[in-house]
């Protein structure tokens, strides 16, 4: 079955220190996937997405991701952590039979501490 | 640009109730999302759109009813509202396929006693 999973519920880093947000999946074919970020009381917003090339993939606030093939993960990072960054995180990988759906990570409390 | 808009903000519904939440989009995007996000469980799909005319069901259907008269609007109907029924309701939309990235509106917040 198609899925994706972020291992940790929470991440805990602080300001100023490298950030990671970790991401797997499992879909056949080739994975189109995706990054957004949640602020409180917000509604998701776009940060990234991997469909194909460099398998390093810069996005907004200067967040990046990793695409590996070989672990099937899409790691979120920054090098260096905002407080402002404090957000949920979520994952998202095309479902490979719909042209239309998301198959959605269940989200990573990111926390930064000053 | 507003983007996607949704209303109401919030509401508290008396079971058995009907309700509309109400989506609009002025990107002119083809396909729209209705999803419903509860605590651990991230985002799940309850129906789509791909183009003005056409809807689907996704992951949590049962309940929900859509419809897609024209580009812009996308509306979400609870028949007879249940408990289970409580949580954030997202609309979203992106331009045509799912590899292109999905805009999301505020939400609405409603809860169904």
């Amino acid at each position: 079955a198609q899925s994706v999973a972020q291992p940790e519920d929470q991440v805990n880093v602080a300001e100023g220190n490298p950030l990671t947000v970790k991401c797997t999946y499992s879909v056949s074919g080739n994975p189109y996937l995706f990054w957004y970020v949640q602020y409180p009381n917000r509604g998701l917003q776009f940060l990234l997405k991997y469909i194909t090339g460099d398998n390093l993939v810069k996005g907004s606030y200067g967040f990046e991701a990793e695409f590996n093939k070989s672990q099937t993960s899409f790691h979120l990072k920054k090098p260096s952590a905002l407080v402002s960054d404090s957000a949920l995180y979520f994952c998202a990988v095309r479902d490979p039979h719909s042209n239309y759906q998301l198959i959605w990570g269940a989200g990573t409390k990111l926390i930064i501490k000053p | 640009t507003a983007g996607i808009t949704q209303a109401p903000t919030s509401q508290i519904l008396a079971a058995g109730r009907s309700m509309t939440l109400r989506c609009t989009q002025d990107m002119r995007h083809n396909a729209m999302y209705w999803y419903r996000q509860d605590l651990g469980l991230g985002l799940r799909l309850i129906h789509y759109s791909n183009t003005a005319g056409t809807t689907g069901k996704g992951e949590v259907p049962d309940g929900y009813s859509v419809s897609r008269a024209n580009t812009d609007d996308f509306p979400l109907t609870l028949a007879s509202a249940v408990p289970s029924q409580t949580s954030v309701y997202f609309c979203a939309s992106s331009e045509r396929l799912a590899g292109n990235e999905q805009f999301f509106g505020p939400g609405t917040r409603l809860t169904v006693l």
